[in-house]
């Protein structure tokens, strides 16, 4: 199947520290990126969706400013936690798909970065 | 109501038991089902695609019944490596592709 990467795997920061997340499709073209966010014992809830140079449509109640999505490349899409705050801290888990305009298609996830900001 | 709703469980099963999972979607242009398999810290990952004609892998069946909106999978002869939390994903495109998780079911295998 296709591979994911993220990185990192794990980062602590201090409040008010900006973090960036990488997430990068290895053996084919992501066309579409998805970020997710999964507080513990709860489920994935989807952040942004992000297609290759195009602006990032979020969901209801993310902030797009605190939350900066960049897909610059069918490989790399990046997300950028700024001004940490504790609250902030999850598990954030990018997901990939190739192709467009059919639901079908399968997502590929990254192995998750696990933030904690202190 | 839930977009997409599951028993969160847990299931506590032993070894060998055979154990069912149901999940309700509420939209009805839904097009795409999945189970995913989320183990404790660590990325979902595929475990079945769900067809309209059921699909079987091994010991798993998947099953969807757009009549009444849910999706179905069964494990037949629990392992202990099969303890996990089970998500059910729908997909649905209305110009945009959409893709909703539930909550997700836990389950225990015990030896």
């Amino acid at each position: 199947g296709a591979v994911v990467s993220q990185h990192p795997s794990r980062v602590i920061c201090k409040s008010g520290t900006s973090v960036k997340i990488e997430c990068r499709s290895l053996d084919f073209q992501a066309t579409t990126m998805f970020w997710y966010r999964q507080f513990p014992k709860q489920s994935l809830m989807l952040m942004a969706t992000s297609n290759e140079g195009s602006k990032a449509t979020y969901e209801q109640g993310v902030e797009k400013d605190k939350f900066l999505i960049n897909h610059a490349s069918l490989t790399l899409s990046t997300l950028t936690v700024t001004s940490a705050h504790p609250e902030d801290s999850s598990f954030y888990i990018c997901s990939a798909r190739e192709g467009e305009g059919v639901s079908y298609n399968e997502q590929f996830f990254g192995p998750g970065t696990r933030l904690t900001v202190l | 109501r839930k977009e997409v709703e599951q028993d969160p469980g847990p299931f506590n099963v032993p070894e060998g038991a055979t154990v069912a999972f149901n999940c309700t979607y509420s939209n009805s242009a839904s097009q795409s089902f999945f189970w995913y398999r989320q183990d404790c810290r660590k990325e979902p990952k595929l475990l079945m695609s769900v067809y309209s004609s059921g699909n079987e892998d091994g010991r798993f069946t998947a099953q969807l019944n757009r009549a009444s909106q849910y999706i179905s999978l069964l494990i037949r002869d629990s392992k202990l490596s099969d303890s996990a939390t089970y998500l059910c994903v729908v997909n649905f495109y209305t110009g945009g592709f959409k893709t909703i998780f539930g909550a997700g079911t836990r389950l225990f295998v015990k030896a």
